[in-house]
């Protein structure tokens, strides 16, 4: 089953910053959070992990809680073509090498 | 850019019928992965691979195999298809130890369809 809590929607002005949350209370300390998203009619493709501290690349940002129990997924400046589902994925580095998705968040990036 | 690649993006075949799904990755990555993905359902996990003729069931393995042979190449096989095993099916690829420094790689998907 997966570890996560994810709202099931989510809208966002384009152009805005979009905030994506995600709940992992059962987080354990060997456990990354990944964030992966799917476009429609494509398969899912890799954004950000993280562990404990805050990450940053060139697509989004991550934020995790000090107690690491959430974490912030965020597109600083979100496009139409951001409109996607969002998985947020917790999985332990060095143990079982799958992912278990759950059912994600759609983010829908309106004009 | 291609670096996984399924064989099929659409297929239309015959219930009773053997199906191969092909997945190929050119990155040599040793884990190979396939998942089917349903409305409502999410991503599910049929199979697995570590390494060449290396195999572990995932969460949904009945009515299907696979076969690793050549460690690009990781094959799914449905015995016999059936109309519940209509569903887009994607196959992914990773580096073991960190899930890759860039996690998994998906292939476009191959839509099954079983009438």
């Amino acid at each position: 089953d997966a570890k996560t809590t994810q709202p099931t929607s989510m809208d966002c002005a384009e152009g805005r910053a979009a905030n994506l949350p995600c709940n992992h209370s059962t987080i354990s300390g060997n456990e990354y959070v990944y964030w992966y998203r799917q476009i429609h009619s494509q398969g899912p493709q890799y954004i950000i992990h993280g562990l404990k501290n805050n990450e940053t690349n060139e697509m989004a940002s991550l934020i995790i809680t000090e107690d690491r129990k959430s974490s912030t997924l965020i597109l600083p400046h979100a496009t139409l073509r951001d409109t996607a589902v969002y998985y947020c994925i917790v999985r332990e580095q060095g143990g079982s090498e799958k992912l278990v998705f759950g059912k994600g968040m759609k983010l829908t990036v309106n004009p | 850019d291609v670096k996984v690649t399924q064989s099929s993006r659409y297929l239309v075949k015959r219930t009773g019928e053997k199906v191969f799904l092909e997945c190929v990755q050119d990155m040599d990555h040793e884990n190979m992965f396939w998942y089917r993905q349903d409305p409502g359902l999410g991503l599910r996990l049929i199979y697995f691979s570590y390494d060449v003729k290396m195999k572990e069931k995932g969460d949904i393995p009945e009515g299907y195999s696979v076969s690793r042979e050549k460690k690009e190449r990781f094959s799914l096989i449905l015995e016999s298809a059936s109309t519940n095993q209509t569903s887009m099916y994607l196959c992914a690829s990773s580096r073991p130890g960190t899930g890759g420094v860039y996690g998994y790689t998906f292939g476009s998907g191959t839509r099954l369809t079983v009438v």
